[in-house]
């Protein structure tokens, strides 16, 4: 399976702080993108990266990724209450246009 | 463009029914995806439609589950018996071509089944 896996599963942190995120792969991808996903609503797309990138920026989002380990990270700067969600990475399969993805990390912030 | 839609949003019904979920995928995304998320499987990719034909039904977890998409806007998810362990929210999202497209969800069905 791509299924990838996130790291932790829950974080806990106050406003203001930064948060990372991990995600980990099984095999080849075109791209990965995380994605946010609010209490009792559908996942809305946050940032992509291709598999030639190593670092992308977008606003107070920073993401990493490291094909040699199958890995990504997913860095929110200046935490806001409003950031709380459960964040996801998605992997392309090599071969074609389906996506899965990991189990989520769910990110609480205090205000 | 008002989304990816999804109907019902909300279901209850008893084991043994059938129930149908529907979508309507983005104007001019042609590609279409069922998902079904649970806490204690997460999100799990049920069926793949690009163009509307089943390219990969392999995340289908039984007989008792089927999908359609006889158009460009418009697919289903059958569930024919539901039991109780069928109890997730069904997502639909379609994606505008070719690999490396964003994704765009629908607001899921929540399906429990008592």
């Amino acid at each position: 399976s791509q299924q990838g896996e996130e790291d932790p599963q829950a974080l806990s942190i106050q406003e203001g702080e930064n948060a990372t995120m991990n995600c980990s792969y099984k095999t080849s991808i075109n791209n990965l993108q995380w994605y946010r996903q609010n209490s009792g609503r559908g996942l809305v797309h946050l940032i992509l990266i291709r598999s030639n990138e190593r670092e992308k920026h977008s606003g107070r989002l920073r993401v990493t990724l490291d094909t040699s380990k199958k890995s990504s990270s997913l860095l929110i700067t200046a935490s806001r209450a409003a950031d709380t969600a459960s964040y996801f990475c998605a992997t392309d399969a090599n071969t074609g246009n389906q996506f899965y993805f990991g189990t989520g990390t769910s990110l609480t912030v205090i205000p | 463009d008002a989304g990816v839609i999804q109907s019902p949003r909300h279901e209850v019904t008893e084991m043994g029914q059938e129930v149908t979920l529907r979508c309507k995928p983005i104007s001019g995304h042609n590609s279409l995806f069922w998902y079904r998320q649970t806490m204690m499987r997460g999100l799990e990719l049920l069926i793949y439609f690009n163009n509307n034909v089943p390219i990969d039904d392999s995340g289908m977890p039984e007989d008792r589950f089927s999908a359609k998409m006889p158009n460009a806007s418009f697919s289903t998810l059958k569930i024919q018996p539901s039991e109780p362990r069928d109890s997730a929210v069904y997502f639909c999202a379609s994606v505008p071509g070719v690999s490396g497209n964003t994704i765009y969800f629908g607001e899921g069905s929540w399906l429990t089944v008592v």
